[in-house]
């Protein structure tokens, strides 16, 4: 699966947006794009993925560059609750396809 | 959502013995688990990924005979870590796959933290 680079860390004010950002030059035009968070000491949470066209669900969007190579997940409204790792990660659908960590951008929500 | 539970959720034990982590698909059937480990300040490691009624097939550098796995249904699969040692001190985390979904339908445990002493 290709890589991705994130910042290794992030703040944001309680309320406002958080727009999180990923590099993924070497994204094959069959990898999707995945985002999964993790609050501290729990199991990652599934957020939302894409592969071409900007993506949006109750928790967040997806914005992905025309020519994949980097996208950005936003939080509109960000909460304290929100603070935790995020992930972004490619990956090739098929049955056995895999989910690969990177070392993700920790996002800290102040009050 | 789909809900996937680990027991336990921590567990402490004895140098040399050996523990059992379960990992359930709750409200619906898997046809592929995952299992991951992740020590303190790192990422999510995966360990091994096993389909209902075959065996595992584990990632590089990971040891199949000290970290067994069984699938045995669609809604359970176990790790067990053999002989454990310190440093296998490790938080360990399972991931189910719905079987009537697509590979973008992939839940995760809550967790099992173990300490070796």
């Amino acid at each position: 699966d290709a890589k991705t680079t994130q910042p290794t860390s992030m703040d944001c004010a309680e309320g406002r947006a958080a727009n999180l950002p990923c590099n993924h030059s070497t994204i094959s035009g069959n990898e999707y794009v995945y985002w999964y968070r993790q609050i501290h000491s729990q199991g990652p949470q599934y957020i939302i993925h894409g592969l071409k066209n900007n993506e949006t669900n109750e928790m967040a969007s997806l914005i992905i560059t025309e020519d994949r190579k980097s996208s950005t997940l936003i939080l509109p409204h960000a909460t304290l609750r929100d603070t935790a790792v995020y992930y972004c990660i490619v990956r090739v659908t098929g049955a056995n396809s895999k989910l690969t960590f990177g070392k993700g951008i920790t996002l800290s929500v102040r009050p | 959502g789909a809900v996937v539970s680990q027991h336990p959720s921590w567990v402490i034990c004895k140098s040399g013995t050996s523990v059992k982590i379960e990992c359930r698909s709750l409200d619906f059937q898997a046809t592929t688990m995952f299992w991951y480990r992740q020590f303190p300040k790192q990422s999510l490691m995966l360990m091994a990924t096993s389909n209902e009624g075959s065996k595992a097939t584990y990632e590089q550098g990971v040891e199949k005979d000290k970290f067994l796995i069984n699938h045995a249904s669609l809604t359970l699969s176990t790790l067990t870590v053999t002989s454990a040692h310190p440093e296998d001190s490790s938080f360990y985390i399972c991931s189910a796959r719905r079987a009537s979904g697509g590979p973008h339908e992939q839940f995760f445990g809550p967790g099992t933290r173990l300490t070796v002493l």
